[in-house]
């Protein structure tokens, strides 16, 4: 049992070039959500899915896109990078709408 | 607006001895619940306590307990008998069904001396 697992754990990226985040969960959770982490400001939400083929923005969901086509994935996309990306992205998975969240173990993202 | 707060960036507390780290919230909303995660300087997040905003009793889990006080939106975490690795920042959240989101605070970052 895995839990909450995220691809690739750390990346580098030009200004301008994309990427795809990957996160996987193996405990059949409906609910799915992308964090971002900079410093002094917590976790803000990203995007957020409540179930297989639907999305929903977050606080903070300019510049990304995601993907929920199967239960157990939920892809973070960054289509035109920039330096304001920069942070540690952190996917996160939980049963129901008010539930502890189980997180992955993060992705640390510097663009340049 | 759905807000958290964390009033204390930084605490310091004596191996052993109890601490408490403050939350407060604000929503409109009934239902909700909040949360505590710890985050050690390794980096993944771990749930550590939830209350419910229905919830008459104030949750406990081992070392832990939530000092819930509705009126006052409140929801401050107790550690009892701190450890050294207690030391890792921790983060009070909380989730809502109006509206779905979930909010994190700043985060309150503890040193725990010998």
């Amino acid at each position: 049992n895995a839990g909450v697992t995220q691809t690739p754990k750390f990346r580098v990226l030009k200004t301008g070039q994309s990427m795809t985040l990957l996160c996987a969960q193996d405990m059949n959770h409906e609910y799915m959500y992308w964090y971002r982490q900079d410093p002094g400001m917590g976790l803000r939400l990203i995007h957020y899915s409540v179930g297989e083929g639907t999305t929903a923005k977050g606080e903070v969901p300019d510049g990304y896109n995601v993907s929920r086509l199967k239960k157990q994935n939920f892809l973070l996309g960054l289509e035109s990078a920039a330096p304001s990306q920069t942070s540690v992205y952190f996917c996160a998975s939980s049963p129901g709408q008010i539930n502890e969240q189980f997180f992955g173990p993060g992705t640390r993202l510097t663009v340049l | 607006a759905q807000k958290i707060t964390q009033t204390q960036p930084g605490m310091f507390v004596q191996e052993k001895e109890a601490v408490t780290l403050d939350c407060t919230y604000d929503t409109s909303d009934p239902s909700y619940g909040l949360f505590w995660y710890k985050q050690p300087s390794s980096g993944e997040m771990i749930f550590l306590i939830y209350q419910g905003s229905y919830d008459q009793q104030n949750a406990t889990e081992g070392r832990y307990s939530l000092n819930f006080q509705k009126a006052r939106k409140s929801a401050n975490l107790v550690i009892s008998a701190s450890q050294l690795g207690d030391s890792a920042m921790y983060f009070c959240a909380m989730s809502h069904t109006g509206g779905f989101k979930t909010i994190f605070g700043a985060g309150t970052r503890l040193f725990v001396k010998a």
